[in-house]
């Protein structure tokens, strides 16, 4: 059974700070790796998505990389702002086209 | 495009009541998802379709629950009778094969 965590629970960073979040999966057997977005009340916003064949995807101030046969995923952020804090997930898809979501890292980043 | 259209925003209703969730998915994706938040379990897959036909119901966590999707821009998730356990943020997300799932805002329902 696929399981996926997330380390850290939650992170608090000052501003101008660049993170790293962790993301790790069980089963190698994925498709791909999503990473979301969810502010306090609100639904899912996607940030990036990596086919299982790709090693990293970039958007902006985020990047993403895939090393499937570890089983890790880590969304990086550069320059982090006040305005990025939320709580950040990531999501495997397996092969029923499930996405398995783990528990989330919380971010703050204070001014 | 308007992305994933869900109604009501919040629904608070009594125990023993039937409550019906509802959901537009973004039109062209043939997949329809039906997930369920909370502090306690997290964000979990209830039924997904694909061309409107339920493929994997097994995250319903009982009868009480039931998706049904009658054509390619409407599915609804009805939950009858209802129960306090059952309070929490249902999500509805759309996609194609194996690509991005685009979440709605989602439905916050409040069983008393």
């Amino acid at each position: 059974k696929q399981e996926v965590t997330q380390i850290p629970a939650a992170l608090s960073v000052p501003e101008g700070e660049n993170l790293v979040l962790n993301c790790s999966f069980t089963d190698s057997a994925i498709y791909n790796l999503q990473w979301f977005r969810q502010d306090p009340g609100k639904g899912l916003t996607s940030l990036l998505l990596i086919q299982s064949s790709q090693r990293e995807q970039t958007s902006g101030r985020l990047n993403a990389s895939l090393d499937k046969s570890s089983g890790r995923s880590t969304l990086y952020i550069a320059a982090s702002q006040p305005g990025d804090s939320a709580t950040y997930l990531c999501a495997v898809r397996v092969n029923t086209d499930k996405l398995i979501f783990g528990t989330g890292t919380r971010l703050q980043v204070f001014p | 495009d308007a992305g994933v259209i869900q109604s009501p925003r919040h629904e608070v209703t009594e125990m023993g009541q039937e409550v019906t969730l509802r959901c537009k998915p973004i039109s062209g994706h043939d997949y329809l998802f039906w997930y369920r938040q909370t502090m306690m379990r997290g964000l979990e897959l209830l039924i997904y379709f694909n061309n409107n036909v339920p493929i994997d119901d097994s995250g319903m966590p009982e009868d009480r629950f039931s998706a049904k999707m009658p054509n390619a821009s409407f599915s609804t998730l009805k939950i009858q009778p209802s129960e306090p356990r059952d309070s929490a943020v249902y999500f509805c997300a759309s996609s194609t094969r194996r690509n991005e799932q685009y979440f709605g805002p989602g439905t916050r329902l409040t069983v008393t």
